[in-house]
């Protein structure tokens, strides 16, 4: 696996309460991705970074935040989790326009 | 980006090809075809790109018709472990935040049989 670690790898949270998802990765990529993923909807795009302090919506970000203060972390934070966020969150990154990105291995998150 | 249509779902025998097709009919000249597959449980795995060239790597091979409306993905020889979702996915290339993401659909589920 290319150098991306996603920490916690599962979390349970309760409604309401903020959580803050970790990407972290060792290849000095520049682009850097949160997608979710949800039975019946395939991968979506959150947010997206393109540099240090450089970040964009993507297509479903209501209810999420990014950051990314150095080029080796992503942060996702949810201000105040709901039950419609239960979901498994992965992160990517791409080195340029035209290569592959590559996947962490993601993080279940539950709200109850 | 264009959108694609993948079949829901295909078998294959272990052993054999496996041929995924691929339509985007409405892609544009500097618009790229990317491959990806999606093991259970696991995060989405790049396989292949390519422009207009047909191109093959140690994993499969992409074959791109020549008007670019369509394409297919070949497993030379699916595994069991070649079971998986595999998303086609075409991609701008050009300047601008929007350009920079992926945009998966549903994919095709192919499940290789022993």
């Amino acid at each position: 696996d290319a150098g991306i670690t996603q920490s916690p790898r599962h979390k349970v949270t309760e409604t309401g309460t903020p959580v803050t998802l970790r990407c972290h990765q060792t290849e000095n990529h520049r682009y850097m991705y949160w997608y979710r993923q949800d039975p019946g909807h395939g991968l979506r795009l959150i947010h997206y970074s393109y540099g240090v302090k450089d970040t964009d919506k993507g297509e479903v970000s209501d209810g999420y935040s990014v950051s990314r203060s150095k080029t080796e972390d992503f942060l996702l934070t949810l201000e105040s989790a709901t039950s419609s966020q239960t979901s498994v969150y992965f992160c990517a990154i791409s080195e340029s326009l035209v290569s592959e990105a590559f996947f962490g291995q993601g993080t279940r998150l539950t709200v109850v | 980006d264009a959108k694609t249509t993948q079949p829901p779902s295909m078998d294959c025998a272990e052993g054999r090809a496996a041929n995924l097709p691929c339509n985007h009919s409405t892609i544009s000249g500097n618009e790229y075809v990317y491959w990806y597959r999606q093991i259970h449980s696991q995060g989405p795995q790049y396989i292949i790109h390519g422009l207009k060239n047909n191109e093959t790597n140690e994993m499969a091979s992409l074959i791109i018709t020549e008007d670019r409306k369509s394409s297919t993905l070949i497993l030379p020889h699916a595994t069991l472990r070649d079971t998986a979702v595999y998303y086609c996915i075409v991609r701008v290339h050009g300047s601008g935040g929007s350009n920079y993401k992926l945009t998966f659909g549903k994919g095709t589920l192919l499940t290789v049989n022993p």
